[in-house]
């Protein structure tokens, strides 16, 4: 599986937008983007995946870019509750698991 | 609709000892994946079941077994455990198609002193 690369950390307050990026510059045809997050004493979670198309859910915005070596979740309105570590990562379209790296370790500020 | 169930939450074990770690699958899904999560980093992956077969491993040592029962519950078995095997250990359970979602359980935390 290709590799992807995320910020150690971020911060944002409270009720503003979060964008967190994602680097994937040798990402594959095949490869689909997905990212996860995992809350505090948590299992991670499904947050939204994408291929080449911008994708939205009720969670959170993925905007892929042209070249599809970089992409960006979207978190509209943070909240308290979003403050967990976020998994960008690639996965083939045959692929059965997941790759984790680090992730990007958010903060939320009130 | 339960989601996926791990037991027990934790665990403490001496080196030498053997653990087994139990998962259940959220309903209506098939297969189950099981990670390694050590302090302060990402899940790795250990291995996945499907139709009762181990149908990827990760880079882990034979001591890492397992096994997928006929009602998709799986066991996780780790033998002459190491302190480098103290971690959580996540179960995430998929239907079986490509690109499906995995839905992890709450995991349990291993300790072996």
């Amino acid at each position: 599986d290709a590799k992807t690369t995320q910020p150690n950390s971020m911060e944002s307050n409270e009720e503003e937008p979060v964008h967190l990026p994602c680097n994937h510059s040798t990402i594959s045809g095949t490869d689909y983007i997905h990212w996860y997050r995992q809350l505090p004493s948590q299992g991670p979670e499904y947050v939204i995946h994408g291929l080449t198309s911008n994708v939205n859910n009720r969670m959170a915005s993925l905007a892929i870019a042209e070249d599809r070596k970089s992409s960006t979740l979207i978190l509209h309105r943070a909240t308290l509750r979003d403050a967990a570590v976020y998994y960008c990562i690639l996965r083939d379209v045959y692929g059965q698991n997941f790759v984790f790296g680090p992730g990007t370790r958010l903060s939320v500020l009130p | 609709d339960a989601g996926v169930t791990q037991s027990p939450t934790h665990l403490i074990k001496t080196r030498g000892q053997q653990v087994t770690l139990r998962c259940s699958p959220k309903s209506g899904h098939d297969t189950v994946s099981w990670y390694q999560q050590a302090l302060g980093q990402g899940p790795q992956f250990i291995f996945q079941y499907y139709e009762e077969e181990e149908r990827q491993r990760g880079n882990f040592p034979d001591r890492f077994s397992g096994h997928q029962f006929p009602n998709y519950s799986s066991e996780l078995n780790v033998n002459a455990l190491l302190l480098g095997d103290s971690a959580l250990y996540l179960c995430a359970s998929s239907l079986s198609g490509a690109q499906e979602t995995q839905y992890f359980g709450p995991g349990t935390r291993l300790l072996v002193l």
